[in-house]
This record gives structure tokens, C-alpha cells and sequence, in this order.
């Protein structure tokens, strides 16, 4: 069965720091591969998506992920964090038509 | 880009009522609509999958007459919460695609419900 496992639910980071979050996936074909991020009380925003080629995809709002497939691992990276990077962050894997969601990965993000 | 909006953001209603959510694709035809729960502090759970004209699929052990999704056009899905009770209190999040499926999911900005 698709899976999605996001080790760490909550990560804080300094303000101008670089940030990763991790992402591993259980899919037996090859994954379409989703990353959104979710502000308190609101919706979820796409940031970015893999499909196929080039396994490094790079997203809105400066943000950027590897898609490494002996490793089933989705990670999302950003250079340098903003305070209004601050919220969670979903990865999601496009199984049988649907998104199958990890639990959330919540960024705090310190001055 | 393509933009999904859903009304209302909150409602509060009275236990046994029943309430409305509407998910509309403004600018897309989505052929295919998701409804999603989610349980603050946690993770999207899909409920049921719509596809326009026809009866939506739920996942198991989603109550389907509790849970009434209508997907009666191309740009517009409902899903009525009838007979609500406190623990149906929740937010809940619809997503759309268009034809040809995965170039992206669209989710709207959530429904907070509050039953009282």
C-alpha cells in the first residue's frame, strides 16, 4: 500500500538558516510526488511537484526538492528560512488518482 | 492558475442540523473532486472521491449517509453534513483536478465546522 512517512513533526529553525524537511514514500510504481505547505486555518498551497526527469524540482517561495528513488525519499530544502516560512508542511504521493498525505512536518521559525 | 473556492470558510450549527459545503473550480473544469478531513494537528484523510455525474466513492469507514457529496457539474461539488453531532466538528478540505488528471491538485481554503 502507498505510504508517506514524515519523520519529524516539529522542526525550528533560526531565521536565515537552511532548513530540510525529510520525506520517505512506499509507492510501487514510479511516484508522482507533491509537496504543500499549510498556514493555521487555511488550505493547502502547492509547492512543488515531481513527475518524471530531473529529480531536483524547485518550487515556489525558494524552495526546492530531490527526488531520490534508492533512497524513496522526497526532501524538501530551502536555502535560507523566512519568519513567514513558519507553518506545516505536507508531502503526498499521487496514488490511486488521489493524494495520500504524510502527518505533517510543523516549521517554527525563531529570530 | 487554477483556483478552487469553497464556502463557507467556518460554520457553527446546532446539533442534528445539517450543513452545506460547496467546492467550486472558478477557472477549470474538474471532472474530479476530493473531500478531505482533518483533525487539528493532523493529517488530511481523505473521505470520498467525486466524479462529476456520478456517485462518489468513500473510504472506508466514511458514513455515506452522513457524508452526501454531490458532483452535479463540472465546476461545482457539495458535501452535506447531515445530522451533525460535536464529533463531526472538524475542518474540512476539498481538492479538485481537471481532465487528464495530474498536473496538479487544487484545494480549497477549508471549511471549519463547529457543531454545537
Amino acid at each position: 500500500a502507498q505510504s508517506v512517512t514524515q519523520p519529524d513533526i516539529h522542526i525550528t529553525v533560526s531565521e536565515g538558516a537552511s532548513l530540510e524537511l525529510r520525506c520517505n514514500y512506499s509507492y510501487g510504481a514510479t511516484p508522482y510526488l507533491f509537496w504543500y505547505v499549510q498556514s493555521p486555518g487555511q488550505g493547502l498551497q502547492l509547492l512543488l511537484k515531481y513527475f518524471s526527469g530531473d529529480t531536483l524540482v524547485q518550487g515556489i517561495k525558494g524552495f526546492e526538492a530531490e527526488f531520490k528513488r534508492s533512497q524513496s525519499s522526497f526532501n524538501l530544502r530551502k536555502p535560507s528560512v523566512h519568519w513567514s516560512d513558519a507553518a506545516e508542511y505536507f508531502c503526498a504521493v499521487s496514488g490511486q488518482g488521489n493524494l495520500i498525505f504524510g502527518k505533517g512536518t510543523k516549521l517554527s521559525v525563531k529570530p | 492558475g487554477a483556483v478552487v473556492s469553497q464556502h463557507p470558510s467556518w460554520v457553527i450549527c446546532k446539533s442534528g442540523t445539517s450543513v452545506k459545503i460547496e467546492c467550486r473550480s472558478l477557472d477549470f473544469q474538474a471532472t474530479t473532486m476530493f473531500w478531505y478531513r482533518q483533525f487539528p494537528k493532523q493529517s488530511l484523510m481523505l473521505m470520498a472521491t467525486s466524479n462529476e455525474g456520478s456517485k462518489a466513492t468513500y473510504e472506508q469507514g466514511v458514513e455515506k449517509d452522513k457524508f452526501l457529496i454531490n458532483h452535479a457539474s463540472l465546476t461545482l461539488s457539495t458535501l452535506t453534513v447531515t445530522s451533525a453531532h460535536p464529533e463531526d466538528s472538524s475542518f474540512y478540505i476539498c481538492s479538485a483536478i481537471a481532465a487528464g488528471g495530474l498536473d496538479g491538485y487544487t484545494f480549497g481554503s477549508g471549511t471549519r465546522l463547529t457543531v454545537v
